[in-house]
């Protein structure tokens, strides 16, 4: 299969603990994006990396939360001294195309984190 | 856009009826538009979009969609449903930074065998 794959698929922690995500996206593509799913809402933009650079970052994110794609290819999303408010879907993308405006999204399966 | 609006949380059909699902965006320079579908159990896939051309735009399993400028929609439509379009189903359109999506809050959609 060569979708975007996430892992773990799920992920139980108590509150003020740290978890890590991570993404990894179909090989050709240079757009990665990172969002937050919660139950009866639709995904909400997280953060947006063209290559390895991180372009746009929600201002919904706090200082806890911090994602990288050091070399362009797989993206890690970090989550510090979560909260129960933390706990959700995260959801990968990955597209590449002439503009990050049009081009096609290709979901990954998610990351359901449930924070004790 | 900026922001996405989707009215119906939940519709029930039978199979065979006619489908169509509002979705309406406030108006944020450059309009594309997407509609996303998560059938049960899969991950999110892409069922048209719209950035220029014929306003109406025709998607994956049957499925078409009407930008109408003057009413700021683009909803999404199929003559005859199957049990097989239960699904959820997600407008979404590009914020003032064209890098970011927004989403609408999702229609699900249950289909009476």
């Amino acid at each position: 299969d060569t979708g975007v794959s996430q892992d773990p698929r799920h992920k139980i922690t108590k509150r003020g603990q740290n978890v890590t995500f991570r993404c990894d996206p179909i090989s050709e593509h240079n757009r990665l994006y990172w969002y937050r799913q919660t139950l009866g809402q639709g995904p909400e933009f997280l953060t947006y990396f063209q290559n390895e650079a991180q372009l746009e970052k929600s201002r919904l994110l706090s200082d806890r939360f911090s994602a990288e794609r050091p070399k362009g290819s797989f993206s890690t999303l970090e989550i510090q001294r979560t909260e129960q408010g933390d706990s959700a879907m995260y959801l990968c993308a990955s597209s590449s195309g002439l503009a990050a405006s049009t081009d096609t999204q290709y979901f990954g399966p998610g990351t359901r984190l449930t924070v004790l | 856009a900026q922001s996405v609006s989707q009215h119906n949380h939940h519709v029930i059909l039978s199979e065979a009826a006619s489908l169509e699902l509002g979705c309406n965006y406030s108006y944020g320079g450059t309009v594309n538009l997407f509609w996303y579908v998560q059938y049960p159990g899969q991950h999110l896939q892409l069922l048209l979009k719209y950035f220029s051309g014929d306003p109406l735009v025709k998607g994956i399993k049957g499925f078409e969609a009407e930008f109408i400028k003057s009413k700021f929609s683009f909803n999404l439509r199929k003559p005859s449903v199957q049990w097989s379009d239960t699904a959820e189903y997600f407008c979404a359109a590009p914020y003032s930074s064209a890098s970011k999506i927004i989403f609408g809050s999702g229609t699900r959609l249950s289909i009476r065998p």
